[in-house]
C-alpha cells in the first residue's frame, strides 16, 4: 500500500510565477489536509479537503493561494505570483477520517 | 485557542543515554490525542508515539516512551539508549476535531544530538 505520494519534491520559481503542488492520498483515504513548514518552525495547517470539497480553509492566505481535491486526481495546491516569503516545504496529509494523519514527504518550493 | 509549546530548542544526549523533550499544551477541550513526530534531514514527518487524553496509562513504544499529565497538560518524550538514527527534529503535536475537521496543531520543534 503506498503511503501518501507529493510531486514535485523539489520545485523551483521566480518570483511572480506560479507554483503547482500536487498530492495523491493513500488508498481508501478520501481526507486531504495541507500544511506549510517554513525554515526551523513546526508545520502550521492550510487547508482540509475531502473530494470535491473544501471543508476548512481557515490557515490559507486569503489572496494567490487555492487549493482542490477534484472527483478524479490528486488533491493540487496552487500558488499563484509567488513571493520569496512562499518558499516553504509544503506538506500533505491523508486520513480515513476517523484515524490518524499520514504524511507524504513534502514538495520544497523555492522561489527565487 | 489551542497551542503547543516546547521550550527546548535544542538538546543533545550520549550515544546509549536517556534524553527527555518537554512539551506543553493549552486547551479547553477534554477529548483530544497528543503526538510526537520525528522529522530526519529527509523531512519526513514521521509518527513516533501518541497519546489519547482519556487514557491514563502512558504510551510506550520500544524505546521511546511518554510522561502524560493531563492536569498539568503536560505531554514529554523520553528517549531510552539513545542511537545515532534517533538524531532528528522532533514535535509535538495536539490533535483535535473541530467542526469535522482534525485539526492538528504542532509545536516549533526540537533539534535532538546524539553524540557518539
Amino acid at each position: 500500500n503506498a503511503g501518501v505520494m507529493q510531486n514535485p519534491r523539489h520545485l523551483v520559481r521566480r518570483r511572480g510565477q506560479e507554483a503547482r503542488l500536487r498530492c495523491s492520498p493513500m488508498k481508501g483515504h478520501s481526507h486531504v489536509y495541507w500544511y506549510r513548514q517554513l525554515p526551523e518552525e513546526g508545520l502550521k495547517f492550510m487547508v482540509y479537503l475531502q473530494k470535491e470539497n473544501i471543508i476548512d480553509e481557515s490557515g490559507m492566505p486569503k489572496e494567490r493561494f487555492s487549493a482542490e481535491f477534484p472527483k478524479e486526481g490528486p488533491s493540487i495546491l496552487r500558488i499563484q505570483q509567488v513571493v520569496r516569503g512562499d518558499s516553504a516545504a509544503y506538506f500533505c496529509a491523508s486520513s480515513p477520517l476517523p484515524g490518524e494523519l499520514f504524511f507524504g514527504e513534502g514538495s520544497r518550493l523555492t522561489v527565487l | 485557542a489551542q497551542t503547543v509549546t516546547q521550550s527546548q530548542p535544542e538538546m543533545s544526549v550520549q550515544e546509549a543515554e536517556t534524553v527527555t523533550l518537554s512539551c506543553t499544551y493549552d486547551t479547553s477541550e477534554s477529548d483530544y490525542y497528543l503526538f510526537w513526530y520525528k522529522q530526519p534531514p529527509s523531512r519526513q514527518m514521521i509518527l513516533v508515539i501518541r497519546q489519547e487524553a482519556y487514557k491514563q496509562q502512558n504510551a510506550t513504544e520500544n524505546r521511546f516512551s511518554v510522561n502524560f499529565q493531563k492536569a498539568a497538560k503536560s505531554f514529554s518524550l523520553k528517549i531510552s539508549d539513545s542511537q545515532l538514527g534517533d538524531a532528528a527534529m522532533y514535535f509535538c503535536a495536539y490533535r483535535f476535531l473541530f467542526q469535522g475537521a482534525q485539526k492538528l496543531v504542532f509545536g516549533q520543534g526540537t533539534r535532538l544530538t546524539i553524540n557518539p
